[in-house]
């Protein structure tokens, strides 16, 4: 069965700081994975995608790693600002399939 | 101003109607997918269309009908046979590639007093 897990469920941070968010997939077989950032009650953005060959790809102070082999995703967020404040999904595609982890909720306080 | 919308923001419902929420695109996208999300759980896919007048069933769409007649509409109707419809739904459509990104509108969230 395809799955999407995503860790921790939810991360408190201050503003500054830098955070790491973890995903690990099953979804196989493996076309691209990408992560979004979704504000409360509005629609996910996309932030990164990356496909087998690519181990990391960068957007601003966002910056996403992917292990093929492990199956394994982060995403690392440099510098946080209050605005960081949002749910981070990681979504996985296989062959004709897209998978959606449950979401990482950051909340980055003052 | 290119994008894709939908409507409305929120929306209220007795049991036992029917309501249809719409989803417009202007990106010129083949592909429109509706999705369900509920606290604590990822984006459940209810349906989706690649094409024009074609469309297919995604994991969860008993009580959930479609249409698409035009490329930039792809309303979902919630029916009364939905047994738990309060959820917040949301569109996306792409360009129809396996790389491509899917780009979300801003969601409906719907509640069934």
């Amino acid at each position: 069965k395809n799955q999407v897990e995503q860790s921790p469920q939810s991360l408190i941070i201050l503003e500054g700081k830098n955070c790491t968010l973890q995903c690990n997939y099953t979804v196989s077989p493996f076309s691209n994975l990408r992560w979004y950032k979704q504000d409360t009650g509005r629609g996910p953005v996309s932030l990164t995608i990356m496909t087998f060959s690519e181990n990391t790809k960068s957007n601003g102070r966002y910056t996403a790693t992917l292990d093929a082999d492990t199956k394994q995703s982060s995403l690392h967020i440099t510098a946080s600002q209050l605005s960081d404040s949002a749910s981070y999904i990681c979504v996985v595609r296989g062959y004709q399939k897209v998978t959606f982890g449950t979401g990482t909720k950051l909340q980055v306080i003052p | 101003d290119g994008g894709i919308t939908q409507s409305p923001k929120y929306l209220f419902r007795k049991e036992g109607q029917n309501v249809t929420l719409s989803c417009e695109q202007n990106l010129n996208h083949d592909a429109m997918y509706w999705y369900r999300q509920d606290p604590g759980q990822g984006l459940r896919l209810i349906y989706y269309s690649q094409i024009v007048n074609d469309f297919q069933k995604g994991d969860i769409a008993e009580g959930y009908s479609v249409s698409r007649e035009k490329k930039e509409s792809f309303p979902l109707t919630v029916t009364s046979a939905q047994k738990n419809p309060t959820a917040f739904y949301l569109c996306a459509s792409e360009l129809g590639g396996a790389g491509d990104t899917q780009y979300f509108g801003p969601g409906t969230r719907l509640t069934v007093l």
